[in-house]
Order: C-alpha cells, then structure tokens, then sequence
C-alpha cells in the first residue's frame, strides 16, 4: 500500500536560517508526491508537487523539495525561513492503484519559526 | 474563483442528532473527497466521487456515516446519529478528475462539536 511518512513532529529554525521538513514515502510504481501547507483554522493549500522531470521542483512562498529515488524521500526546504512560514506541513501520496485519485497524508510536521 | 465551499464553518450538536455537512466544489472539478482531520489520526480519507460516482467509501467510520453527490457542484456528508467521538474538522476538497496528477482544493473545513 501507498504511504508517506514525516518523522518529525515538529521543526524548529530561526528567521532567514534555511529549513527542511523531512517525507519518505512507500508505493508501487512510479509516485506522484505533494506537499500542503495549513495554517491555523484553515483549510490545506497546495504548495508544489512531483509527477515527473526534474528532480528539484519548485512552488509557492519560496519552497522547493527534491525527489530522491533511491532513498525514496520528498524533502520540502526553503532557504530562508520567514516567521510567517509557520504552519502544519503535510506530505501527500497519490495511491495509483485505486485508479489514482485516492490522496494518502502524512501525520503532519508543525513548523516554528522564531524571529 | 471562489474555491471549494463548506457549511456550516461550526456546528455543535447534541449526541444522538443527526448532522449534515455541506459542500460545493470547485466548477469543472469532477472528483470530489471527503476528509476528516483530529488531532489523535490526522487527516483519514473518508470517501471520494468521480463524476458523481462513489469510487472509495473504505474510509467511512461506520454505518452513521454517509455521503452522497446528487449532482456535480453538491455534496452532503451526514452523520446520524452523531457522537461525541465525531467531533473534527471535516473537509471536502475537489480536483479535476481525469488527469491523476492533480492538487487537490481545500474547502475552509466544518468543525463539528458533539457533546
């Protein structure tokens, strides 16, 4: 079965230190990764995805988040971090065996950012 | 745009009332999903629709719980009866189906308060 994993459970980093937020995930077949962010009483947004290409893709506010197949990790990063930046992250699996519609979350990484 | 739209933003009920949540997706979205976020299991995929179809209820709790899509720009999820352990934010979130490399939208979420 599909699944992504966030081992942290938070992060913390200083303003305009870079940052990264750890994902690996787990699926059969080529994947399809996203990352989301939710800010507090919000519903999650789309920040930048990965179907295919290059290996560094980039998305919204600054953040980027590298693909790495052989250690099958989806690291969002940016490199400097701004106060405003703090939120829940989540990294996110497209389940292509259910006809690939099917989104599987991870548990969700809470960014600090202190000024 | 004016994005995917739930109702109510907060409902508090009484253990045993039924309870009905609403949303409109995004026009021209044909996959429309139903998710539920606490703090203890983080975000669970409850059921999705593809053109108006359900695809995948695997992820509805229980018999209490259940959700229809009688058209392409409405869908209810209701739960009945309610109880406390219901209590979350439920989200719907729609994307264009079709096309399986899609973000999805977020609605603003629905708490749902039983006591």
């Amino acid at each position: 079965a599909q699944s992504v994993a966030q081992p942290e459970d938070q992060v913390n980093v200083a303003e305009g230190n870079p940052l990264t937020v750890k994902c690996t995930y787990s699926v059969s077949g080529n994947p399809y990764l996203f990352w989301y962010v939710q800010y507090p009483n919000r519903g999650l947004q789309f920040l930048l995805k990965y179907i295919t290409g290059d290996n560094l893709v980039k998305g919204s506010y600054g953040f980027e988040a590298e693909f790495n197949k052989s250690q099958t990790s989806f690291h969002l990063k940016k490199p400097s971090a701004l106060v405003s930046d703090s939120a829940l992250y989540f990294c996110a699996v497209r389940d292509l065996n259910t006809g690939g519609f099917k989104t599987i979350f991870g548990a969700g990484t809470r960014l600090f950012v202190k000024a | 745009d004016a994005g995917v739209i739930q109702s109510p933003r907060h409902e508090v009920t009484e253990m045993g009332q039924e309870v009905t949540l609403r949303c409109k997706p995004i026009s021209g979205h044909n996959s429309l999903f139903w998710y539920r976020q606490t703090m203890m299991r983080g975000l669970e995929l409850l059921i999705y629709f593809n053109n108006n179809v359900p695809i995948d209820d695997s992820g509805m709790p229980e018999d209490r719980f259940s959700a229809k899509m009688p058209n392409a720009s409405f869908s209810t999820l209701k739960i009945q009866p309610s109880e406390p352990r219901d209590s979350a934010v439920y989200f719907c979130a729609s994307t264009v189906g079709g096309a399986n490399t899609g973000e999805l939208f977020f609605g603003e979420g629905s708490r749902l308060t039983v006591l």
